[in-house]
């Protein structure tokens, strides 16, 4: 079966620190993967997604990014944070390719980023 | 693109009721609807999804119905339990691209009282 896992569980950063999330995926190949920021108390922001090893769509400018350095590894990244950065990070995947329309998003259990 | 729009924003019902939470879409060719529930902490989980080819599914004391004449669909929990407390999220997809990417909706959070 399929699992995805993310770390660290919580983080508190400071203001203008890096930031490294990582994300893998097991039982699965080349599956689509995302990243997802959620604020307290509101929905889903889809943050990025990627196809394959290398390939990175952003959904919206920021101060984030993201990497794929291997088929089910996905890293969310920053040089400097900023107060904004803080929320709940969640990756995601789905089955590949032109199967992936009309299937399910499985969500990891996410990181808690404080920024301070 | 796709819009979702979901309410009520916050539902508080006593065990044992029902606890119907709705949402609307915007594009007519949307045919894939997923319901996902997020217990504090934790990422959000799948636990219904219907396909336009059918208007209603049912799994135990949940229930997903669909029209797409009026492009929405809701999520009904029959026997509401303490457990049952949590954030619903509906989701539609954004028309085929290169992702398989999901708009949500706002998010509803039900409160069931024992």
């Amino acid at each position: 079966s399929q699992t995805i896992h993310q770390w660290p569980a919580t983080l508190v950063q400071p203001v203008g620190s890096p930031l490294s999330l990582e994300c893998t995926v097991e039982g699965t190949s080349n599956p689509n993967l995302y990243w997802y920021r959620q604020a307290a108390g509101r929905g889903l922001q889809l943050l990025f997604y990627s196809v394959g090893i290398g390939q990175i769509s952003s959904e919206v400018p920021q101060n984030l990014s993201a990497s794929r350095p291997q088929d089910r590894q996905f890293i969310l990244s920053s040089k400097k944070l900023l107060l904004s950065d803080s929320g709940f990070y969640l990756c995601a995947w789905s089955v590949e390719g032109v199967r992936s329309y009309n299937s399910p998003l499985h969500f990891g259990n996410g990181t808690r980023l404080t920024v301070t | 693109g796709e819009n979702v729009e979901q309410h009520p924003s916050t539902l508080s019902v006593q065990e044992g009721d029902s606890a119907v939470i709705k949402c609307t879409y915007s594009d007519s060719a949307s045919n894939y609807f997923p319901w996902y529930k997020q217990e504090l902490g934790k990422g959000p989980q799948l636990i219904i999804d219907i396909r336009s080819n059918v208007g209603e599914k049912k799994d135990q004391r949940i229930a997903v119905t669909l029209n797409k004449t009026a492009k929405h669909f809701s999520l009904h929990i029959t026997e509401t339990q303490p457990e049952d407390s949590a954030v619903y999220f509906c989701a539609a997809p954004v028309p085929p691209n290169a992702g398989n990417m999901l708009t949500f909706g706002g998010g509803t959070r039900l409160m069931v009282k024992p």
